[in-house]
């Protein structure tokens, strides 16, 4: 069966803009989370989704925000672009919450000039 | 949250030869992952292994749930096993997975 599928895979954006990011889980799977992987701070926990609602967020400032539908299909949205905020973007899918295995997907890598 | 430590940060080796990868926790977890980041930043799932251990061809991986420590032995190594490693767990609350800094390896011709 599919992966989980990310889009877009690469994108340029300016500083002050907005992004947002699209994440499909595997089929089946309702939980969906999102980390971010700089250099300098490695690969970091963003949030996590189930059944529409965020069950726990990382460390990140409020320009960082999210929603799941109901398809469990995820988007996460990156406001008022700085920077520090060039990235690779990973999403992750397992059945539930706390259920097991993550799978991840090929990432979004948002560079911003 | 859970703290995790990966040792070696860097290792060489050449064509064929064996190597021991180390993941040190430090609470109790209930999901251990190994992942290889491939050259476009896919992680792709090497083992699900809170505890116990599994063989997947020259894979292999312990952890000692324990003692929270976590190892991946890679046997006979190949060029295309190149790339960097990561561990990551995750406790019993409803964080996400933390990751330790990762191995990066290269194996030469």
């Amino acid at each position: 069966k599919a992966g989980v599928t990310q889009t877009p895979r690469y994108l340029i954006k300016t500083r002050g803009q907005q992004v947002t990011l699209s994440c499909s889980p595997i089929s089946g799977h309702r939980s969906v989370s999102w980390y971010q992987q700089t250099p300098g701070q490695g690969l970091q926990f963003l949030f996590e989704y189930f059944s529409e609602t965020q069950r726990n967020k990382g460390n990140f400032p409020g320009r960082f925000s999210g929603r799941q539908f109901s398809n469990s299909r995820s988007e996460m949205n990156v406001s008022t672009l700085e920077l520090g905020d060039s990235a690779l973007y990973l999403c992750a899918s397992e059945p539930g919450p706390n259920t097991g295995e993550l799978f991840f997907g090929e990432g979004s890598r948002l560079t911003v000039l | 949250g859970i703290q995790v430590e990966q040792s070696p940060p860097d290792l060489i080796l050449q064509e064929g030869a064996n190597s021991t990868l180390r993941c040190n926790f430090s609470d109790s977890v209930n999901n251990l992952q190994w992942f290889h980041q491939n050259p476009w930043g896919q992680l792709i799932n090497l083992f699900y292994i809170p505890s116990g251990t599994k063989q997947n061809g020259r894979l292999s991986a312990t952890t000692v749930a324990t003692e929270r420590y976590s190892l991946l032995y890679i046997s006979s190594s190949q060029t295309t096993d190149s790339g960097v490693y990561f561990c990551a767990s995750r406790g019993g609350g409803a964080d996400g997975l933390t990751f330790g800094k990762g191995t990066h390896l290269i194996i030469q011709p």
